[in-house]
């Protein structure tokens, strides 16, 4: 057990919506990462939140946004989805905002869009 | 431009036998982290190790080494003794010290131990 908790675990909708995915981090961690997985893609970063603040991005979609909240929890936010946003999204914490500190990650959200 | 490259998509080997993933990087950065994170069936990723660019040292963890060469700009890794619980894709990623803090993960190699 990492310690990350995402939520939901899988996600099923249909393409134009919009999904919010949720990540609490590990007890003491201050940065969030959220990357997306798919089979042609392979791993990708989204993008990094620190204490509230964005830090880095990475390949995220003006479709997509996120923030993270004063309690350090974090939300991905997923709008107009297309069928190529079927993925499993994860979200990782650090215990601080540079990249070369280990991240643990969450289970993953599988997201599939119909 | 940063780019990890994990060539061997798969492999398979027999329990046991050892196995070496191989992973090469490419960066201008002098000063740079590498990773392996393993992700097994059940798909949660579990970070392995880090390593800076200034430790060429090889690391041993138990049945798990890493061979972390500059000069080739490689950062392999080998199973001694392979068992059937080894069986997952294994990641590895880089990161650039700096201002522009991500992490870019190689497209992984999926390991099948058979029993």
């Amino acid at each position: 057990d990492s310690g990350v908790t995402q939520t939901p675990k899988h996600l099923i909708t249909a393409t134009g919506q919009r999904v919010t995915l949720r990540c609490s981090p590990r007890s003491g961690d201050l940065s969030v990462y959220w990357y997306q997985q798919s089979l042609d893609q392979g791993l990708q970063f989204l993008i990094q939140y620190y204490n509230g603040e964005e830090r880095a991005k990475g390949n995220i979609l003006e479709r997509f946004s996120a923030q993270q909240f004063p309690d350090l929890h974090s939300e991905l936010n997923l709008s107009s989805l297309e069928l190529g946003d079927s993925a499993l999204y994860f979200c990782a914490s650090s215990v601080e905002g540079d990249s070369n500190q280990p991240q643990h990650f969450g289970d993953g959200t599988r997201l599939s869009i119909l | 431009a940063q780019k990890v490259t994990q060539a061997q998509t798969e492999i398979s080997v027999v329990e046991k036998e050892d196995v070496t993933l191989d992973c090469v990087y490419e960066t201008r950065d002098t000063t740079y982290y590498l990773f392996w994170y393993k992700q097994p069936p059940s798909g949660e990723l579990v970070f392995l190790i880090r390593r800076n660019s200034f430790d060429e040292q090889n690391e041993i963890s138990g049945r798990y080494s890493w061979n972390f060469q500059k000069s080739t700009s490689s950062f392999n890794f080998t199973i001694t003794a392979s068992q059937v619980v080894d069986s997952a894709v294994y990641f590895c990623a880089l990161s650039e010290a700096g201002r522009d803090d991500k992490i870019i993960f190689g497209k992984g190699t999926r390991l099948h131990i058979l029993p």
